[in-house]
């Protein structure tokens, strides 16, 4: 069965720095990956997806995501982050026979001035 | 292009009432999925419609149901409600409804059950 895991519940990095909020999956053939961020009192918005290709995918507000299939990880990056970009992040797999898609527990990331 | 859009925003029930939520996908996407979202469980998938068929289900039980009409737009309901109900309800539309499809959220409805 597919699962995703977001081993961070949490975090914290300063602005400016680099951030990284990691995924990790399992799915049964070809994975289709995404990350989703939401905001307080807003539904997700989407940032970025793997399908297939360039193993760097580099999505929206300067986020990217390196797949990395040795390791069945999708880690969502940054290289500087800003306190806007503080959020609750969903890294998510799409069950690739079964219209299903199945979101991690989240990761909230906090970005200090 | 108006994105996905869901009615109410906010809904206060009582245990046993029944509720109905409403979701208008955004213009042209077919395919249509529901979540709730709870800080404890997270998102959990409820079910997805495409083409007014129902393609998958989750772990839900038969309190909650779906549909959705010829113009893609789609509701789901809540029978003899519990007080664990009380959740955020995520849509979300796609185009066309493929697997491999990004899916574009509305801002939810937040049903409370006291």
């Amino acid at each position: 069965a597919q699962s995703v895991a977001q081993p961070e519940d949490q975090v914290n990095v300063a602005e400016g720095n680099p951030l990284t909020v990691k995924c990790t999956y399992s799915v049964s053939g070809n994975p289709y990956l995404f990350w989703y961020v939401q905001y307080p009192n807003r539904g997700l918005q989407f940032l970025l997806k793997y399908i297939t290709g360039d193993n760097l995918v580099k999505g929206s507000y300067g986020f990217e995501a390196e797949f990395n299939k040795s390791q069945t990880s999708f880690h969502l990056k940054k290289p500087s982050a800003l306190v806007s970009d503080s959020a609750l992040y969903f890294c998510a797999v799409r069950d690739n026979g079964g219209f299903k898609t199945i979101f991690g527990a989240g990761t909230r990331l906090f970005v200090k001035a | 292009k108006a994105g996905v859009t869901q009615t109410p925003r906010y809904l206060i029930k009582t245990r046993g009432q029944q509720v109905t939520l409403s979701c208008s996908p955004i213009s042209g996407h077919r395919s249509v999925s529901w979540y709730q979202q709870t800080p404890g469980q997270g998102l959990q998938f409820l079910f997805e419609y495409f083409s007014e068929t129902q393609r998958n289900k989750g772990n839900f039980p038969g309190r909650f149901s779906g549909r959705q009409f010829s113009n893609s737009r789609s509701e789901m309901n809540v029978s003899t409600l519990e007080l664990g109900d009380s959740a955020l309800y995520l849509c979300a539309s796609s185009f066309p409804g493929e697997n491999t499809d990004t899916q574009y959220f509305g801002p939810g409805t937040r049903l409370t059950v006291l």
